[in-house]
């Protein structure tokens, strides 16, 4: 059983396009991070969500924390092919030991010029 | 200034044999972890150190050994190799007493086992 669930599995969009990606649980999570993995490379903390109801922005890219604090969104603006990357949502469950997360299976992203 | 570096790369070995995987640190970061990514891009825990401290240790074969000499550094013997055993190591650290911080992940070490 995946913890966090994330949708759509594989985004292939064209440059100038916008997109959206998701991260749902049926548990609360105290926080969610997202992560963007490029190939070769491990996974580079984007941003962290706290507040139920948060949004946050980062240049192109909101991020959104679901007021149940069960969901996560991920909002890309114009993607651009520097956008291309596996994103991956995180977070540390109720009770889960000491700086435990638990990932998401991502999305890939490509992003074509 | 490479925050989480782990050593080797891209490692290559027959069936049967012993390897070893090396991380360090320099974030000053209180907790070291060691993450396995599958074929389809899972990322599964397999160890936490605390302050040199084993505090995770996931369902792992006994052939796997963590050992953390010192809060920076973490390192990974694999006994036995098996073909399964194929797949990227990722090394991360993160602070998780006081003001806490996401993991900073190395760049990874791609495992296979001919």
């Amino acid at each position: 059983t995946q913890l966090l669930e994330q949708s759509p599995q594989f985004l292939s969009i064209q440059e100038g396009e916008n997109l959206t990606v998701y991260c749902n649980s049926s548990s609360v999570f105290s926080s969610l991070q997202w992560y963007r993995q490029e190939p070769g490379e491990g996974p580079v903390l984007l941003v962290t969500v706290v507040t139920g109801g948060e949004v946050k922005k980062l240049k192109r890219l909101t991020f959104q924390f679901g007021d149940a604090r069960k969901d996560s969104s991920l909002h890309i603006t114009a993607a651009q092919p520097g956008d291309t990357g596996l994103y991956l949502c995180a977070g540390p469950n109720r009770g889960s030991t000491l700086g435990r997360l638990y990932f998401g299976r991502g999305t890939q992203l490509t992003v074509w010029p | 200034d490479t925050a989480v570096s782990q050593t080797p790369k891209y490692l290559v070995t027959q069936m049967g044999n012993d390897k070893s995987i090396k991380c360090e640190q320099n974030l000053g970061h209180d907790t070291m972890y060691w993450y396995k990514q599958d074929s389809k891009k899972f990322l599964k825990i397999m160890f936490s150190y605390n302050n040199k401290e084993l505090i995770i240790n996931e369902t792992v074969p006994n052939r796997f050994s963590p050992k953390s000499p010192d809060k920076a550094h973490l390192n990974l013997h694999i006994n036995s190799l098996e073909l399964g055993d194929s797949a990227v190591y990722f090394c991360a650290s993160s602070q998780v007493q006081g003001r806490t911080s996401g993991y900073t992940f190395g760049s990874g070490t791609r495992l296979t086992v001919v």
